[in-house]
């Protein structure tokens, strides 16, 4: 069965402390690895589709990195605006997403 | 551009009853996917519609059931509603290339009592 585990569930920073939020999956037959962000009372939000190991996107003050097992999102200097849920998710192919947890992530001014 | 609408934003309803979620999606997505979100489970997949087919369906009983129309609009139906049942119901649109990525609605907040 195909799994996507996030860690930490939650994270605290202070404003400018960059970290990075982990993304375990086992995806059979994995064609894309995505990231949204979640903010309370919304629907997630589109971030980075990866395809393959080493592929790296940028936006703003967030990266994306893709291995065969693991996928991270590097925060860089957060400022209290990056404060969301962000969610990892893995497809096969088969028009579906498989979510992990997510990860709660607070910047604090 | 407008984004994916889903109707209606909040619905409280009583255990039996039966309930129809709308979805409209971004002009020129013919892909409409359902998801479940509860804190407990996080989001899980429901179905996935592609020019009125139901493509894939995901781990939910036959009270679960969803349709698209010809126009991409979409409805998910749920009947008999059972108390976990309780959940914000997401939509979400894409193109038929997925991987350009897949762009959520603000939900459906459900609440069975």
């Amino acid at each position: 069965e195909d799994q996507v585990t996030q860690s930490p569930e939650a994270l605290r920073l202070q404003e400018g402390e960059s970290s990075s939020l982990n993304c375990s999956y086992t995806v059979s037959g994995l064609r894309g690895l995505f990231w949204y962000r979640q903010d309370p009372g919304k629907g997630p939000e589109f971030l980075f589709t990866l395809y393959s190991a080493g592929e790296e996107k940028e936006k703003e003050r967030l990266k994306a990195t893709l291995t065969k097992k693991e996928s991270f999102l590097h925060i860089t200097a957060p400022k209290p605006e990056d404060s969301a849920t962000y969610l990892c998710a893995g497809t096969g192919g088969a028009q579906k997403l498989v979510f992990g947890q997510g990860t709660r992530l607070t910047i604090n001014p | 551009k407008a984004g994916v609408t889903q109707t209606p934003r909040y619905l409280i309803k009583t255990r039996g009853q039966q309930v129809t979620l709308s979805c409209s999606p971004i002009s020129g997505h013919r892909s409409v996917s359902w998801y479940q979100q509860t804190p407990g489970q996080g989001l899980q997949f429901l179905f996935e519609y592609f020019s009125e087919t139901q493509r894939n369906k995901g781990n939910f009983p036959g009270r679960f059931s969803g349709r698209q129309f010809s126009n991409s609009r979409s409805e998910m139906n749920v009947s008999t509603l059972e108390l976990g049942d309780s959940a914000l119901y997401l939509c979400a649109s894409s193109l038929e290339d997925w991987a350009l990525g897949y762009t959520f609605g603000s939900g459906t907040r459900l609440t069975v009592v």
